[in-house]
């Protein structure tokens, strides 16, 4: 069975420092990862999946396949970042297995 | 608003009703998924439909529970006897299938379901 864990609930940060947000994950077959965010009042949408490898919104997560993670980072945060963050792995039939979600605070 | 939607945004029911949900997904998505979602949790899967087909269903579906996609296009959820565990969001979400690489599943505001 395929698990994910976020293990922190809250992050609290302050503009400009930097922020990493942790996701574990456990599937035996070969992963696919996702982080979906959800703003404030906005419905949930996808960030970035690992495969693609691309930088959004200045967000970055490399798969370590070896530590089973895939840990969602910006170096400089902003205001703009405080919503609620879900990691997420595909599973057979396109279905997603979520994380307990993190909620990112962004102090100005 | 081309996006997934969903009704009723907001259902308050009491214990043993039944109720029932609408998902209509982006125009053309072959796939439409429920998940359950309760406070301080992630989604949870709780089924899927490919086209009116219904090709899996979590063990989080009680008999309770029933999905239908009747023409491939809406898809209604229903719950019988409603309990107050019953309480929480439901999302909908869709995509398409002939999107080579593409997984993104694109979410509904989802239904929030009291049960006093």
């Amino acid at each position: 069975a395929q698990r994910v864990t976020q293990p922190e609930k809250l992050l609290s940060v302050f503009k400009g420092a930097p922020v990493e947000l942790k996701c574990n994950y456990s599937y035996s077959g070969s992963p696919e990862l996702f982080w979906y965010v959800q703003y404030s009042r906005q419905r949930l949408q996808l960030l970035l999946r690992h495969i693609s490898r691309e930088s959004i919104k200045g967000f970055t997560a490399d798969l370590n396949k070896g530590e089973t993670s895939f840990h969602l980072k910006k170096p400089f945060a902003q205001e703009e970042d405080s919503a609620m963050y879900y990691c997420a792995l595909k599973a057979a039939g396109n279905k997603l297995t979520f994380g307990g979600g993190t909620r990112v605070l962004v102090k100005p | 608003d081309t996006g997934v939607s969903q009704n009723p945004r907001h259902k308050i029911t009491k214990r043993g009703q039944n109720v029932t949900f609408r998902c209509d997904p982006i125009s053309e998505h072959n796939r439409l998924y429920w998940y359950r979602q309760t406070l301080g949790q992630g989604p949870e899967f709780l089924t899927y439909f490919q086209n009116e087909a219904q090709l899996e269903k979590s063990r989080l579906l009680s008999d309770r529970f029933s999905a239908e996609r009747p023409k491939g296009s809406f898809s209604t959820l229903e719950i019988q006897r409603t309990e107050q565990g019953d309480s929480a969001m439901y999302l909908c979400a869709s995509r398409s299938l002939g999107q080579s690489g593409n997984y993104e599943q694109y979410f509904g505001p989802g239904t929030r379901l009291t049960v006093t």
